[in-house]
């Protein structure tokens, strides 16, 4: 079973930029379809964006709220995803996880979150 | 986007007690449809997938039913450890999750 770890979360000013990556061990992410997803503080879950397998076409798609602030990517020399996150405002804080994507569209092997917060 | 509406938004009950969580889709999702269980300062856990499928070590007192708009978990009997906020989630367009339900000791 795949395993994921987030890291690379901080404080940032708004306005301003952060990556976070997502490593994967136990699975070649090249071959799943995974997906960000993230909790502001005391709130619900949000899906923020996917990124689809090589073979399926390789293609990311993105929530309205970040669509064209952030963009996701891989490294398969590194087994690792990435989320970067331009512009950022206040209401981007929250806890950032990665995750699969498996059978008709559920969210499976969760990391552990990294936390964002945006605030001057 | 295809909004997802769950309910109640909490509810308070005993070990032992069955406990019924709601959801609805705006649309049809057909089988497009999963649960969550998140405990305090953890990361969600998959449930159920595929409306009621149970994830790999799910214990079988949790159950999904339902068809396109309307979805179901059911806990027979609530354990100590269940006790968490629970959230529907719909993969048939973007992905969108449900408000969550609290389910707290009675």
């Amino acid at each position: 079973e795949g395993q994921l770890v987030e890291s690379g979360g901080g404080l940032v000013k708004p306005g301003g930029s952060i990556r976070v990556s997502c490593a994967a061990s136990g699975l070649t992410i090249n071959n799943v379809w995974m997906s960000w997803v993230r909790q502001a503080p005391g709130k619900g879950l949000e899906w923020v964006g996917r990124l689809i397998s090589k073979i399926d076409g390789g293609t990311t798609d993105y929530a309205a709220p970040v669509k064209g602030r952030f963009t996701i990517s891989r490294d398969d020399s590194r087994n690792m995803m990435y989320l970067q996150m331009n512009n950022l405002k206040t209401e981007d804080t929250a806890v950032y996880y990665c995750t699969i994507v498996t059978t008709l569209g559920a969210l499976d092997s969760w990391g552990q979150g990294t936390l964002v917060t945006v605030s001057s | 986007d295809i909004q997802m509406t769950q309910s109640p938004s909490s509810v308070s009950a005993s070990v032992g007690d069955r406990v019924t969580i709601t959801c609805r889709a705006s649309q049809d999702v057909t089988n497009w449809f999963a649960w969550y269980q998140q405990k305090p300062g953890k990361a969600p856990k998959l449930l159920i997938y595929g409306v009621s499928f149970l994830a790999s070590g799910v214990p079988s007192r949790f159950s999904g039913s339902g068809s396109g708009t309307d979805f179901t978990l059911t806990i027979s009997s609530l354990q100590p450890e269940d006790f968490a906020i629970y959230y529907c989630q719909q993969g048939k367009t973007l992905p969108t999750f449900g408000q969550g339900t609290k389910v707290d000791i009675k």
